[in-house]
């Protein structure tokens, strides 16, 4: 349902866009959300775009803000993650997902629905 | 550092209970719901437990998780070999207004 393309690798410093192409959710209505997991670390939550109706409002966590920016594109069921200074350690898998509960009664931030993720590595 | 604290490996044996602990602050876990994940390499992380307590659709009864004050934890009872994975635990952080995650638990089934 939710599908990552984009990924790849890049020099420290480049940029890079990812997709996530979503299919059978209400897409208009998700809040949708970007994770990463880095080699031997765990799962961080990168950032969350708010549906439009909620404002399209989006957060980041501290060591991406100011280089990465979320946007989505309701009318290709698409959310976007671009990455821009890029650093080592952002070399990651990169999953796209979202809360099911953002387009039912009763939000919650459990992300039931997630993709398979792309890999993204900087090095040069 | 994770700004919710695990203990970085677990162990049991077929048809034990083993228990992952999640440690936060009152920004954090004192304050909002706690989720669990389970992920295996190479795949999709996936929602074991949702606002504290509650089991999505299809995850079975022997995973359950609980929640006392800036703490939680899951319980997995009746160990089985396919249980052998990455537990990460999260929560919505007010003050860094962002869902932080546990550093993950690798559950070792022996």
């Amino acid at each position: 349902q939710l599908v990552e393309s984009g990924g790849g690798l890049v020099q420290p410093g480049g940029s890079l866009r990812l997709s996530c192409e979503a299919s059978g959710i209400p897409f208009s209505d998700a809040w949708m959300i970007w994770v990463r997991l880095a080699p031997g670390k765990g799962l961080e939550w990168v950032g969350r775009i708010k549906s439009k109706a909620d404002g399209e409002t989006v957060d980041y966590t501290a060591p991406v803000k100011g280089r990465f920016i979320i946007s989505r594109d309701d009318s290709k069921n698409t959310v976007f993650l671009q990455m821009n200074s890029l650093k080592t350690e952002d070399t990651a898998v990169y999953y796209c997902s979202t809360p099911s509960s953002s387009w039912r009664e009763g939000f919650d931030y459990g992300m039931d629905v997630w993709g398979h993720g792309t890999t993204v590595a900087v090095s040069s | 550092q994770s700004v919710l604290t695990q203990p970085p490996s677990v162990s049991g044996t077929p048809g034990q209970r083993v228990t992952i602990s999640c440690s936060g602050s009152s920004s954090n876990i004192g304050s909002n719901y706690v989720y669990w994940y389970q992920h295996l390499p190479g795949t999709a992380p996936k929602l074991l437990v949702y606002r504290n307590d509650q089991r999505p659709s299809g995850v079975p009864e022997r995973f359950s998780g609980s929640k006392s004050g800036t703490s939680a934890s899951l319980a997995v009872t009746g160990l089985r070999s396919e249980d052998a994975a990455d537990y990460y635990c999260a929560s919505w952080d007010d003050s860094l207004y962002a869902v932080v995650f546990g550093g993950g638990a690798r559950l070792t089934v022996l």
